[in-house]
């Protein structure tokens, strides 16, 4: 019964590709994130939705594109994979100022 | 540009003792800070919180301590158990919500 889930929880893919990330939260949320933790361990947040508009987006390459048709789901897409968008990337949802995020998505770009 | 930082990346400490994290932050108009705990493979989840309008919260074994005139916020465990073995991100939100990088704290039997 899990309230925040993403699939895949692991990528392995070539450089140039493209891939998707699919996140579902089962809370009842209005706003949904896309967080990346680098290789300094930092969580970045990329983007968040509130009923379905693009409220912040933190200098994300244009390469990285999301979507949520409707307000449980946020996938993230992302176009021509570079070496550089390995990471581990979280899901989240919040309500009441706190974030409940999603198991994460390892993505290895070779 | 870290608005949260957390110098101390690993933290050891002995079942049953005191484990204390720190945290630091630069930007004065931060007005939620959170801590959320980290197991492998999973996603954080949250610990507690603390509103910029108090110096002090308390949820059992764990206390959040606020000074913001050093702009210095701490979590204390006590007394730890191994099952607090985990990395521990420290958070404050301003609008959207910055983390530092993660203390991880080791608790040995």
């Amino acid at each position: 019964d899990t309230a925040v889930s993403q699939t895949p929880k692991y990528l392995v893919t070539q450089m140039g590709n493209d891939k998707s990330i699919k996140c579902e939260q089962n809370l009842g949320h209005d706003t949904m994130y896309w967080y990346k933790q680098d290789s300094k361990k930092f969580l970045k947040i990329m983007f968040s939705y509130n009923n379905k508009e693009l409220i912040i987006n933190e200098t994300v390459p244009n390469r990285f594109s999301p979507k949520s048709p409707d307000k449980a789901h946020l996938n993230l897409h992302i176009n021509s994979l570079e070496l550089g968008d390995s990471a581990v990337y979280f899901c989240a949802s919040s309500q009441g100022g706190r974030l409940f995020f999603g198991p994460g998505t390892r993505l290895t770009v070779l | 540009d870290q608005q949260v930082k957390q110098n101390s990346p690993s933290l050891s400490v002995q079942e049953g003792r005191i484990s204390i994290l720190n945290c630091d932050y630069t930007n004065s108009m931060f007005d939620y800070f959170l801590w959320y705990k980290k197991y492998p493979a999973e996603g954080p989840t949250f610990l507690i919180s603390i509103s910029s309008i108090k110096d002090k919260n308390e949820d059992g074994r764990f206390t959040v301590f606020l000074n913001k005139s050093a702009k210095h916020l701490s979590l204390h465990i006590v007394p730890s158990q191994p099952g607090d073995s985990a990395v521990y991100f420290c958070a404050a939100r301003l609008g959207d919500m910055r983390f530092g990088a993660g203390t991880r704290l080791t608790v040995k039997p």
